[in-house]
Parts: C-alpha cells; structure tokens; sequence
C-alpha cells in the first residue's frame, strides 16, 4: 500500500495568517495518464470529509481561493492563505493513485 | 442538490451484522461508484472497499475481506454496505462517498453524513 505522510500534524494560526500542510506520498502519484491522483479533504467539528482539491491543484465547487494545492510526484502542499474561524478541523490528504486508496493521519488546523 | 443520505446510528452485540444504506438524491446512483470509508472514535480515515453502482461489481479491503459485503438497489437510488461478525473494533462512523474518476481514479464527492456503530455488549 502507498503510506501517506503529513506534517504537522497539528497546526495554530492566528486568523488572517496563512498557513501551510505538507503530505508527502511513499511512490509517485503520476499515472502514465499524466494525472497525479493527490487530493485533499477538510473534516470541520462533528462533520464528515468534504473535498476541497482534487488532482494536485483543483478546487472542488464552492471552495474559497484562499485554498490552493500545490506539487507535484510525492510531495505535496496545502495553503491556506488568510485563515478564517471556518478554517478549523482536521485536513487530510489522499491518494487515489493506487488501491486501496489512502490517507495521511491528518493536521489539525486550529485558531490561536 | 447532490447528496448522499445515510441510515440512523445503531448499537450492535459482538457477532451480530449491521446493514448501512446510502441513499442517493440529485443525481442517478448508478452513474458514479460508490466507496465506503470508516472512522474509529478519533483515529483517521480507513478505507473498506467500493461497489460499481453500474454492474454491481465489488472490491473490498483486504482487512474487511470476507467480513463486509457491498451491494445496491437501483430501483432505489440505494447503495448498502453490511458488516457481519461484529467486533468492539468495528465500532466507528462508516461513510458512503460518491467517486468522480478522471482517467483511471478520482476523488469523493460528496460524502454521506456518516453513521455511527457501536459494538459493545
């Protein structure tokens, strides 16, 4: 199985600072299709996962533009520009290269 | 709008089985494939398996193998997932995802609003 890495797994921000996840993957996530099946998911409090990019670098419908995913084989970057209050939760990475499909364990995004 | 809409929690015996539905609205459930992940109680996400909503083909994880079975009901909308030989580690929120696939894989979109099983005697 691919192993997913995240760091850090928790993370404080103060609101209005950008913020920044790492997850890195144990092989490559490029298919020979030329798609790199990196996504990323946020958990609020007391919610199920809801997609917020998909493929690397794009955002899933009705996600704000201060969220951008970025990188590229096995080593990939969430940023959060201008963290808001609705920032807060657990933000995981998945990839959807190879099956099973796995997650990173998580960062926990939270307000200072 | 575009949703998946799970069963009520329930709480369950060691060794009994347990039958989550995932009804689908706003869209033709066969049109997507369905995957069902599972969360123990503050742990991470775990993959079981998904079922082709079009022909009914399954793939299960290789720790649920044996134990968990996929199926749909077209007529309904309805996909189901089924836990037999219940253990106290089978207690967590199981999610049903709709999969959007680019090429050979893709992403989850949307996500059910969880269901909650509690093993416990």
């Amino acid at each position: 199985d691919i192993v997913m890495t995240q760091s850090p797994l928790s993370l404080p921000v103060s609101p209005g600072e950008s913020a920044s996840i790492s997850c890195r993957s144990s092989r490559s996530l490029l298919h020979s299709n030329g798609n790199t099946y990196l996504d990323w998911y946020l958990q609020k409090p007391g919610q199920s996962p809801q997609l917020l990019i998909y493929l690397v670098s794009n955002r899933a419908s009705g996600v704000p533009d201060r969220f951008s995913g970025s990188g590229s084989g096995t080593d990939f970057t969430l940023k959060i520009s201008r963290v808001e209050a609705e920032d807060v939760g657990v933000y995981y990475c998945m990839q959807a290269l190879q099956t099973p499909p796995t997650f990173g364990p998580g960062t926990k995004v939270e307000i200072k | 709008q575009v949703q998946l809409v799970q069963s009520a929690a329930e709480v369950k015996r060691p060794g009994a089985s347990v039958k989550v539905s995932c009804e689908a609205s706003g869209y033709t459930l066969t049109s997507h494939p369905i995957h069902w992940v599972r969360q123990a109680p503050g742990q991470g996400l775990e993959w079981m398996g998904w079922i082709n909503t079009a022909n009914g083909n399954t793939k299960y994880s290789e720790k649920l193998q044996g134990r968990v079975t996929f199926t749909r009901d077209t007529s309904a909308n309805t996909a189901y997932m089924e836990v037999r030989s219940l253990r106290s580690e089978d207690t967590a929120v199981y999610y049903c995802a709709r999969q959007f696939a680019r090429g050979w894989s893709g992403w989850f979109d949307p996500w059910g609003q969880g269901t909650l099983i509690t093993v416990s005697s």
